[in-house]
């Protein structure tokens, strides 16, 4: 079974600041996906980055990107330059190699952005 | 741009009534699904559907059914709602193995 692990209930960043988001996984597959959404205080999930286990280079989206580890089994996204829309709940999620486009998510990230 | 809409933001019931959530995605998505959020635990799965009359169970689909006789439409049926059935539901579309397409969820409570 995959699992998906985030130990920061919680966290602060100063506006203008890089800050990291950690996000562990479990799995026995070879082949998985890895996803990043955002969900605002509006409710709706947001996608945010995509990287594949087989993906030689981590994935970036503008402000976004994933710092992978496979080794660590570590899925790490980076916001760079936080911005006061940055405030949200931060969900890591696991896509299983074979099994349709089911989702396992980690239990949620809490980002406040100070000014 | 793909579009998930949820019939209901917010929605009040009294225990052992029958619920009914509706999803509807306007993109032609073959896959559908069901969540629930609770605090703490993320999103937990707990129907999708890859086909019209399709359905697989998730993670938590003890005291749900689901319905999908329409490409774009999924709903989600509580058939006797329990006080610990309340949650954010959040329905999701999608193509393949491509990223999810979430609705705006809808958050129910059960009295």
């Amino acid at each position: 079974a995959q699992k998906i692990t985030q130990t920061q209930p919680g966290m602060f960043v100063q506006e203008k600041e890089a800050v990291t988001l950690d996000c562990t996984y479990d799995t026995s597959d070879q082949s998985y996906g890895l996803f990043w959404y955002k969900q605002p205080s509006s409710g709706e999930m947001i996608f945010l980055i995509y990287q594949g286990s087989y993906d030689e280079q981590n994935a970036t989206e503008g402000r976004y990107s994933l710092n992978f580890q496979k080794a660590r089994k570590s899925a790490n996204l980076v916001i760079s330059a936080s911005q006061l829309g940055d405030s949200a709940m931060y969900f890591c999620a696991m896509r299983p190699g074979d099994a349709g486009n089911m989702l396992t998510f980690g239990g949620g990230t809490r980002l406040m952005v100070k000014p | 741009d793909v579009k998930v809409t949820q019939s209901s933001r917010y929605l009040v019931k009294r225990t052992g009534e029958k619920v009914f959530l509706e999803c509807v995605q306007d993109m032609d998505h073959e896959n559908m699904f069901w969540y629930r959020q609770d605090p703490g635990l993320g999103l937990r799965l707990i129907y999708f559907s890859y086909d019209v009359k399709m359905k697989e169970k998730g993670d938590i689909p003890e005291g749900y059914s689901v319905s999908r006789e329409k490409k774009e439409r999924f709903s989600l049926i509580l058939e006797s709602a329990s006080t610990n059935q309340t949650s954010m539901y959040l329905c999701a579309s999608s193509l393949q193995r491509y990223e999810q397409y979430f609705g705006p969820g809808t958050r129910l409570t059960v009295t």
